[in-house]
């Protein structure tokens, strides 16, 4: 099965720009989506498709993708980004799906 | 406003089953594929399973499979999730999302606590 990582854990000054990677080989033919989770919190999406956001997203948040890689942009990050994200795409096969091993963004 | 509220979440031995549903409303629920991801305590989200709109195609996780069974009733507007000889693992907030045609999920529910413990 297909796999998607993530590093651990990046950290943001207030105001300034952070991104996201996400690395695996499904990423190749499928659009990432990203998932951010507060804590105690069910996750809500992000981002969607090429680089779509979904309605009360804040236009900070953005998306790009390059061969095997996957990547969400905060710029302006605020102290309400501070949270786990989470790529998933569909796997190889495109019956199943994989999310990536997280992400968790501290706002300094 | 799209809706999802799962339960039958609780305590059980391993080698038993549970039943989880999750109850949907706002929305044409016989229209959308559906899924079921988890978290383990601590742990980042696994997906685990997802169902066609109308029921016919069923996918899962390496993990679950051959234990776990998805299933929907259009009519009752429910999905449910059959988890049979469960295992430590398996402990994990159970969470249903709705498909949203390009394969993102939204929303999600508010989650279910399944713990395997003797």
């Amino acid at each position: 099965s297909s796999e998607l990582t993530q590093d651990p854990a990046v950290s943001v000054a207030l105001g300034q720009t952070v991104r996201i990677t996400c690395q695996g080989d499904s990423l190749r033919n499928y659009f990432a989506s990203w998932y951010q989770q507060k804590p105690g919190q069910a996750p809500t999406v992000v981002i969607y498709g090429r680089n779509n956001r979904p309605s009360g997203i804040p236009d900070r948040f953005s998306a790009s993708s390059s061969e095997d890689t996957a990547s969400l942009t905060i710029t302006g990050a605020q102290a309400e980004d501070e949270a786990d994200y989470y790529c998933n795409s569909r796997d190889i096969s495109g019956h199943l799906y994989v999310f990536g091993t997280g992400t968790t963004v501290t706002v300094l | 406003q799209v809706h999802l509220v799962e339960s039958g979440g609780g305590v059980v031995p391993p080698g038993t089953s549970l039943r989880l549903s999750c109850a949907v409303s706002g929305v044409n629920f016989g229209s959308h594929a559906m899924h079921w991801v988890r978290q383990a305590p601590g742990k980042g989200l696994e997906w685990v399973a997802v169902i066609a709109f109308d029921g016919r195609d069923d996918y899962y996780a390496e993990s679950v499979r051959d234990r776990f069974t998805i299933s929907r009733d259009n009519s009752e507007n429910t999905l449910y999730l059959q988890m049979n000889s469960l295992r430590g693992e398996d402990t994990a907030i159970y969470y249903c999302a709705r498909d949203r045609g390009s394969s993102w999920f939204d929303p999600w529910g508010q989650g279910t606590l399944v713990t395997v413990s003797a």
